[in-house]
């Protein structure tokens, strides 16, 4: 089974429509990271949460990682085109320095 | 930060060549990795690429199939070995500058199409 389970793993929604994207561990993890990636290119950091607790925001993207650091979302207000791709979480894998990366989730916004 | 760049970014292979990626970071970096992406998929990671020591694999690679380099903190390779289809992928390097709670910096990737 994976490490990092992201859901859904493909989303479509129409143009100014919130979005929800999660990502659960089954082990309490050391920070967890949030990264996009257009089609068929490189990973672009977007924010990392190490606190139980902690919220994040930046433009219109929010992320939260719980009070047990297993669980954190990631969401999208007012979406738009620009923000399609693959949305990715990470962490360090525990007990460990390597780094790994939950399912994915496959997001399309529809002008 | 650091700016990682890959070559080639894409290339079309024959069954049974092999095909050496190169990963040159603008700054030094603590650790470097080395992940596959399969059409649809996300990341796995491959190898911890070691400065100046044999790299760590993940269950399921092997240094025969998956030979890396890493002669200094700026640079690695991977070798793809004796490529077979199922080998089509992309292949990313990635570079972290602190601890385990430091940001993961990736190159653009290399697409790897073997007929």
């Amino acid at each position: 089974s994976q490490e990092l389970e992201q859901s859904p793993q493909s989303l479509i929604v129409q143009e100014g429509k919130n979005l929800t994207i999660n990502c659960t561990s089954s082990k309490t993890l050391y920070g967890l990271y949030w990264y996009k990636q257009k089609y068929g290119e490189g990973l672009i950091f977007l924010m990392m949460l190490q606190k139980g607790g902690e919220e994040k925001s930046h433009e219109k993207i929010t992320a939260k990682l719980d009070e047990k650091k297993q669980q954190s979302s990631l969401h999208i207000t007012a979406s738009q085109p620009s923000h399609a791709g693959i949305y990715l979480c990470g962490a360090v894998r525990p007990g460990t320095y390597k780094y790994i990366f939950g399912t994915g989730t496959r997001l399309k916004v529809l002008a | 930060s650091a700016v990682i760049s890959q070559k080639p970014s894409r290339d079309i292979c024959q069954r049974g060549t092999s095909l050496t990626i190169q990963c040159q970071v603008d700054s030094q970096v603590t650790m470097m990795f080395w992940y596959r992406q399969q059409p649809g998929q996300s990341l796995t990671l491959i190898a911890t690429a070691n400065q100046g020591s044999e790299a760590t694999y993940e269950s399921g690679f092997v240094i025969d199939k998956f030979p890396i380099s890493r002669p200094n903190l700026t640079f690695s390779t991977l070798t793809v070995s004796n490529m077979s289809p199922e080998d089509s992928s992309i292949y990313l390097c990635s570079g972290q500058k602190t601890g385990n709670t430091g940001e993961l910096f990736f190159g653009e990737g290399s697409r790897l199409t073997v007929l």
